[in-house]
């Protein structure tokens, strides 16, 4: 059974401090695997989107990494800044056939608050 | 560019009544995905369509359709409601069907069913 799993459930930090978020997978055959960070009340907003080749991804102050030899994946977030505090959703794609966006699994995501 | 908007952000149904609720993708955007959140569920895939043809089904009753139409827009139907369909549905959209294509969320609809 494909599965995602996120720890921490959820994570506090100091504005300014640095975080890693983890991602663990068993989806197979893995296509991709993407970030999204969801503010309250809002839908995700992709950050990353990671291929079976690629094994560090970033934007901005977000660096993805992925290593699908251990199935393992983590999102580093930098110099923290309220704005961050938000649910951090790892998604793998499993493929299914063609072009297909194929299977998603999700997350149960992490949700981080950063305080001031 | 305008966003991904969904409509009606908010609404409230009783059991065994049925909604269809609607998703406008972005410009140009011919894939069209909904996807239903709950506090217990978390994010779970409904369906998706690309060129008014739904590609892929998640694992939901046939209570939930949907459909596409020629401008892309998409609609979705949950028939004979129940009160674990209380959720956010949210609709994403991408260029293209390609597995490493951007998907961009609307605001989603909320869903209550009393």
């Amino acid at each position: 059974k494909n599965q995602v799993e996120q720890s921490p459930q959820s994570l506090i930090i100091l504005e300014g401090k640095n975080c890693t978020l983890q991602c663990n997978y068993t989806v197979s055959p893995f296509s991709n695997l993407r970030w999204y960070k969801q503010d309250t009340g809002r839908g995700p907003v992709s950050l990353t989107i990671m291929t079976f080749s690629e094994n560090t991804k970033s934007n901005g102050r977000y660096t993805a990494t992925l290593d699908a030899d251990t199935k393992q994946s983590s999102l580093h977030i930098t110099a923290s800044q309220l704005s961050d505090s938000a649910s951090y959703i790892c998604v793998v794609s499993a493929v299914a056939g063609g072009t297909s966006y194929g299977k998603l699994t999700f997350g149960q995501g992490t949700i981080l608050t950063v305080h001031p | 560019k305008a966003g991904v908007t969904q409509t009606p952000r908010y609404l409230i149904k009783t059991r065994g009544q049925q909604v269809t609720l609607s998703c406008s993708p972005i410009s140009g955007h011919r894939s069209v995905s909904w996807y239903q959140q709950t506090p217990g569920q978390g994010l779970q895939f409904l369906f998706e369509y690309f060129s008014e043809t739904q590609r892929n089904k998640g694992n939901f009753p046939g209570r939930f359709s949907g459909r596409q139409f020629s401008n892309s827009r998409s609609e979705m139907n949950v028939s004979t409601l129940e009160l674990g369909d209380s959720a956010l549905y949210l609709c994403a959209s991408s260029l293209y069907r390609g597995s490493t294509d951007t998907q961009y969320f609307g605001p989603g609809t909320r869903l209550t069913v009393l």
